[in-house]
């Protein structure tokens, strides 16, 4: 059974960091592009960026309006996704979710992340 | 910065067929674009159901489609049922970026 689990969400104030994680089992997560989406209270999906896999040259790419800010990295012995997210501003308050490359198309049950004074 | 355009809601008979459709204000959207539809329902986390135009996953119910119509990817639901209610997202692939569409309500009654 395939299982993506996300951890590490919760109230942080703005400008604070935050790391998320994503424990990947049930497929070979070496083998796969992962990204990071999110989706804010009430809105739509956002993409927020991508790691290749290592054979491919492990690159990230951002959204614009987490470039600078957020790191996606990946630790394949682990089988584990992470967000670092610094900088934290109110309106990346969302449930993020750890997901799969398109082949693949597997989705996580997210994480809520609140930015609040 | 890419903006992907979808029917903001489309309501639809048990038993009929809808056509949902998915732009890119780059202009026509092509296979090199891979879009994706993503299924939503509430309180739920997304399920994806296409990929690459076309291409279905395992779970993925025969009545779901995906296609290029007319610039535009698009979702074809055939023989409707009252559980596919949802929100229906599709997702293009622009270079290194993805960007999602704002979503299409899909109502069955």
């Amino acid at each position: 059974e395939v299982q993506l689990v996300e951890s590490g969400g919760g109230l942080v104030k703005p400008g604070g960091s935050l790391r998320l994680s994503c424990a990947v089992s049930g497929f070979t997560f070496s083998n796969a592009w992962m990204n990071w989406v999110r989706q804010a209270p009430g809105k739509g999906l956002e993409w927020v960026g991508r790691v290749k896999r290592k054979i491919d040259g492990g690159t990230t790419d951002y959204a614009a309006p987490v470039k600078g800010r957020f790191t996606i990295s990946r630790d394949d012995s682990k089988n584990s996704l992470y967000l670092q997210m610094n900088s934290l501003q109110t309106e990346d308050t969302a449930v993020y979710y750890c997901t799969s490359g398109s082949y693949e198309g597997y989705w996580g049950q997210g994480t809520l992340v609140t930015v609040s004074s | 910065q890419t903006v992907v355009t979808q029917e903001p809601s489309l309501t639809v008979s048990p038993g009929g067929t809808v056509t949902l459709t998915c732009a890119s204000s780059t202009g026509a959207v092509t296979s090199d674009h891979y879009p994706n539809w993503i299924q939503q329902k509430p309180g739920q986390a997304p399920m994806a159901l296409i990929y690459s135009t076309s291409n279905k996953h395992s779970w993925t119910p025969a009545r779901f489609s995906g296609s290029l119509l007319g610039g535009k990817a698009a979702l074809t639901l055939s023989g409707v049922q009252p559980e596919d209610e949802a929100e229906y997202y599709c997702l293009l692939y622009h270079g290194d970026a993805q960007v999602f569409g704002g979503g299409t309500k899909l109502t069955v009654l």
